[in-house]
């Protein structure tokens, strides 16, 4: 069984650029969560789906980001018109959802993000 | 107030020694905790979680909880400087899905 795989692993873009990230969870985890994550501080929740419904969006997700998980597998992460504040690592996870413990987490590798 | 705060550090410990490492958090319902290790420019690893009050331990790694004081902590024996990274303490604050971080101890293991 692999883990929580993301692409591409590291972005260097404009700003103003369009990037759009990956997120394959692991395999039978119905949850799958964004977080972002900068330099000295920890993850922060950005987005969260239940199969492919997705539940809820922080509000540091702006009009510019947008996610789908459009058939409760993959999910993207899309980030339009990017600015240099969105430098950032960003990660994606998964969880089971069920079970006592269905709220265990497991981080993939990240995407790192650089906006020049 | 931050939802889950962690001392900064750096804590530097010798090799062999207990590094103790403590999180608070503000939901008093919040009913998961979770620690993970992260290496610099890696993603975080799941290290424990705890959901009852006392002490779990696996391995070299112990997590205490006290519900009541709103504390969870995470002690190191026999420090390792392969131990030497960022431990970040997650709180699930309520909801049913969500994890709220704290900014993440940075623990140093003297060779």
């Amino acid at each position: 069984d692999t883990g929580v795989s993301q692409n591409p692993r590291h972005k260097i873009t404009k700003r103003g650029q369009n990037v759009t990230f990956r997120c394959d969870p692991i395999s039978e985890h119905n949850r799958l969560y964004w977080y972002r994550q900068t330099l000295g501080q920890g993850p922060e929740f950005l987005t969260y789906f239940q199969n492919e419904a997705q539940l809820e969006k922080s509000r540091l997700l702006s009009d510019r980001f947008s996610a789908e998980r459009p058939k409760g597998s993959f999910s993207t992460l899309e980030i339009q018109r990017t600015e240099q504040g969105d430098s950032a690592m960003y990660l994606c996870a998964s969880s089971t959802g069920q079970g006592p413990y269905g709220n265990t987490i497991y981080f993939g590798e990240g995407s790192w993000l650089t906006v020049v | 107030q931050k939802e889950v705060e962690q001392n900064s550090g750096p804590l530097s410990v010798p090799e062999g020694a207990i590094a103790s490492l403590n999180c608070t958090y503000s939901d008093r319902g919040s009913q998961s905790f979770f620690w993970y290790r992260q290496y610099s420019g890696k993603s975080p690893e799941l290290i424990m979680f705890i959901y009852s009050n006392g002490d779990k331990e696996d391995g070299r790694f112990t997590a205490q909880l006290n519900k009541a004081s709103q504390y969870v902590s995470l002690l190191i024996r026999d420090s390792q400087p392969s131990d030497s990274a960022t431990y970040l303490c997650a709180v699930n604050m309520g909801d049913d899905y969500k994890l709220s971080f704290g900014a993440g101890t940075t623990v140093t293991v003297r060779a």
